[in-house]
């Protein structure tokens, strides 16, 4: 059962341009989401949050968006940049203290920025 | 101030056999979690540790076993080893008890390969 789900596996940019990172979650419990980025044999490292409490957050180039009742979140890269290509991973947790160790990942979404 | 350290990076192993990974949490960190990332299944989430005491798991077998000693350090064990248990596991701290941030700091995996 895939709680969290990165329906495109891919997604080829072009260097400048806006790059929009899709994720759908199916349990309502969910109420903290995050995306962390990834580059090859290394470990993900965390880009940005945000509450249920909130439908946008922003942090310099990198914008979440999230519509609950879709139960949807996207993730805007403004402008893409080459190094920005890396896996990228949409992220969720039911919260609480017990619950803060556990996140529930996406499979994730290869981001290729073209020069 | 140093990262997340695991050790050992890479290691292969046969079926039947027992391995232990270990991680070292960056330093204040309290909460030390463990993941699996396969092709096929993504980062999953194993067990979460703070203060020494399992405070979450995730669905894996009785095989994946873990500790946290009193410095925050923390080690992983699979028994019985299988061929489906290749995959990097990766270790994450945290410094809060709760749920402020939600940021885990990822350690770069061991690569773990079974023959």
């Amino acid at each position: 059962d895939q709680q969290v789900k990165q329906n495109s596996p891919s997604l080829s940019v072009q260097e400048g341009r806006i790059s929009i990172l899709n994720c759908d979650y199916t349990n309502s419990m969910f109420d903290y989401f995050l995306w962390y980025k990834k580059y090859p044999a290394e470990g993900p490292t965390f880009l940005i949050s945000i509450s249920s409490i909130k439908d946008k957050n922003e942090d310099g180039r990198f914008t979440v968006f999230l519509n609950k009742s879709a139960k949807h979140l996207s993730l805007h890269i403004v402008p893409s940049q080459p190094g920005d290509s890396a896996v990228y991973f949409c992220a969720a947790s039911a919260g609480g203290g017990t619950s803060y160790g556990k996140l529930t990942f996406g499979q994730g979404t290869i981001l290729t920025v073209h020069p | 101030k140093a990262g997340v350290t695991q050790t050992p990076r890479y290691l292969i192993k046969t079926r039947g056999q027992q391995v232990t990974l270990s991680c070292s949490p960056i330093s204040g960190h309290r909460s030390v979690s463990w993941y699996q990332q396969t092709p096929g299944q993504g980062l999953q989430f194993l067990f979460e540790y703070f203060s020494e005491t399992q405070r979450n798991k995730g669905n894996f077998p009785g095989r994946f076993s873990g500790r946290q000693f009193s410095n925050s350090r923390s080690e992983m064990n699979v028994s019985t080893l299988e061929l489906g248990d290749s995959a990097l596991y990766l270790c994450a701290s945290s410094q809060l008890a709760g749920g402020d941030t939600g940021e885990l700091f990822f350690g770069e995996g061991s690569r773990l390969t079974v023959l």
